[in-house]
């Protein structure tokens, strides 16, 4: 059984600061997604990872991918207060047909104080 | 273009009751996965369907059914409802799951159960 874990659960990050979320999965995988979700909303996809070693960029959020860890981390440079929400990387099996079948993390809790 | 669409947004039932859920994914999407998100369980993959056929299955009970349309419109359907199945039911669509190919999210389905 695919398994995800994320870390932290709950970040408090001043702004202009940077940091790292953590995720760690059990199995071989071939794609992996980070996702950003704000209170109430839905999933906003931001990165899809497909090969050992990528690494994606968007504006302050640079994620990258280490399949033979099976470690995947978001990064965050000079965090702002609109980077405040909730990030889950998810993890689909290998396999062309397994990609829709995701395994969530529980989710990183991001709030960015002045 | 039209993001992913899910009705209603809200519905409330009754514990015995039946529900379905409508979603429409982005045009010329054929995959559509369905998630279950509570605040104890997390995001659970219920199951995806692609060209009209189940092709992933969660662990869920028989009580969660599900299917897709020609158009690939899809429905999800769940027979005696319990308190436990309140919770935000998101559909996500890909242009066919595989690799490469992200998931966008619609605003889901809160459903209540009383």
């Amino acid at each position: 059984e695919l398994k995800v874990e994320q870390n932290p659960l709950f970040l408090s990050m001043q702004e202009g600061k940077n940091y790292t979320i953590y995720c760690n999965y059990s199995t071989t995988s071939d794609r992996l997604y980070w996702y950003r979700q704000d209170p109430g909303k839905s999933l906003e996809s931001l990165f899809v990872l497909l090969s050992n070693g990528a690494v994606k960029q968007e504006g302050r959020l640079m994620a990258s991918l280490d399949t033979k860890a099976r470690l995947s981390t978001l990064h965050i440079t000079a965090a702002v207060h609109d980077l405040s929400a909730t990030y889950f990387c998810a993890v689909a099996p290998g396999g062309n047909t397994n990609a829709g079948k995701s395994t969530f993390g529980d989710g990183t809790t991001l709030t960015v104080k002045p | 273009k039209a993001g992913v669409t899910q009705t209603p947004r809200y519905l409330i039932k009754t514990r015995g009751q039946q529900v379905t859920l409508s979603c429409s994914p982005i045009s010329g999407h054929r995959s559509v996965s369905w998630y279950q998100q509570t605040p104890g369980q997390g995001l659970q993959f219920l199951f995806e369907y692609f060209s009209e056929t189940q092709r992933n299955k969660g662990n869920f009970p028989g009580r969660f059914s599900g299917r897709q349309f020609s158009n690939s419109r899809s429905e999800m359907n769940v027979s005696t409802l319990e308190l436990g199945d309140s919770a935000l039911y998101l559909c996500a669509s890909s242009l066919t799951g595989g690799s490469g190919y992200g998931y966008t999210f619609g605003s889901g389905t809160r459903l209540t159960v009383v």
